[in-house]
């Protein structure tokens, strides 16, 4: 089955800082998500990114599918951020959707 | 808003016990997917079902059953719950198999003793 591979596992940040979570995955995507994970455990959708660039205040996020990458970006980060964040794919040969290790992300005030 | 909603936040069993795990969902969705959360692997699919009495193995299948006897409900069955099946359970349902409109419970954290 397809692969999704992400990184960095592990990030700590001071509060104001930006950062990029990378997500590289192994087949060609019918869909591609981004969820973050509160600290209490609810995961929450973000982005739905097959490709192209989309932008939701602070967080932005880029699919190349030729390349077989996407890209989380997130500016002037707030301890309202930490959790972890998850990148999720569906491939065309089947319907379900198959989640990369995660980013754990930790904002330090 | 979507509910998906957990019978339990937390639950202890002990091994070679008999355990349900029930996830339902209020809107109307075709989809429903068991997944198991472990520290440095992500989410791993367990079972899916697209329609009523209909399931399909994902990539974990293994010591696990599924039910789906109406549609709103998705419930997963441990038939005879071993430590390693200590884990975070989360369900979620999809109106779409591709994935738009997901939406996550909020988890069963389950402990065999």
């Amino acid at each position: 089955g397809i692969q999704v591979e992400q990184s960095p596992p592990d990030l700590i940040l001071q509060e104001g800082a930006n950062s990029t979570l990378r997500c590289n995955f192994s087949d060609s995507v019918n869909n591609l998500q981004w969820f973050h994970q509160n600290p209490w455990g609810q995961l929450i959708n973000l982005f739905y990114i097959p490709s192209g660039t989309k932008q939701n205040g602070r967080l932005s996020a880029t699919t190349v599918a030729t390349e077989r990458y996407s890209l989380l970006y997130i500016s002037s980060s707030q301890t309202t951020d930490s959790g972890v964040y998850f990148c999720a794919v569906v491939t065309y040969n089947n319907n379900d959707m198959r989640f990369g290790a995660g980013t754990r992300l930790t904002v330090k005030p | 808003d979507v509910k998906v909603t957990q019978s339990s936040r937390y639950l202890v069993k002990r091994t070679g016990e008999k355990v349900f795990l029930e996830c339902v969902q209020d809107m109307d969705h075709e989809n429903m997917f068991w997944y198991r959360q472990d520290p440095g692997l992500g989410l791993r699919l367990i079972y899916f079902s697209y329609d009523v009495k209909m399931k399909e193995k994902g990539d974990i299948p293994e010591g696990y059953s599924v039910s789906r006897e109406k549609k709103e409900r998705f419930s997963l069955i441990l038939e005879s719950a071993s430590t390693n099946q200590t884990s975070m359970y989360l369900c979620a349902s999809s109106p779409d198999p591709a994935g738009y409109g997901y939406t996550f419970g909020s988890g069963t954290r389950l402990t065999v003793v």
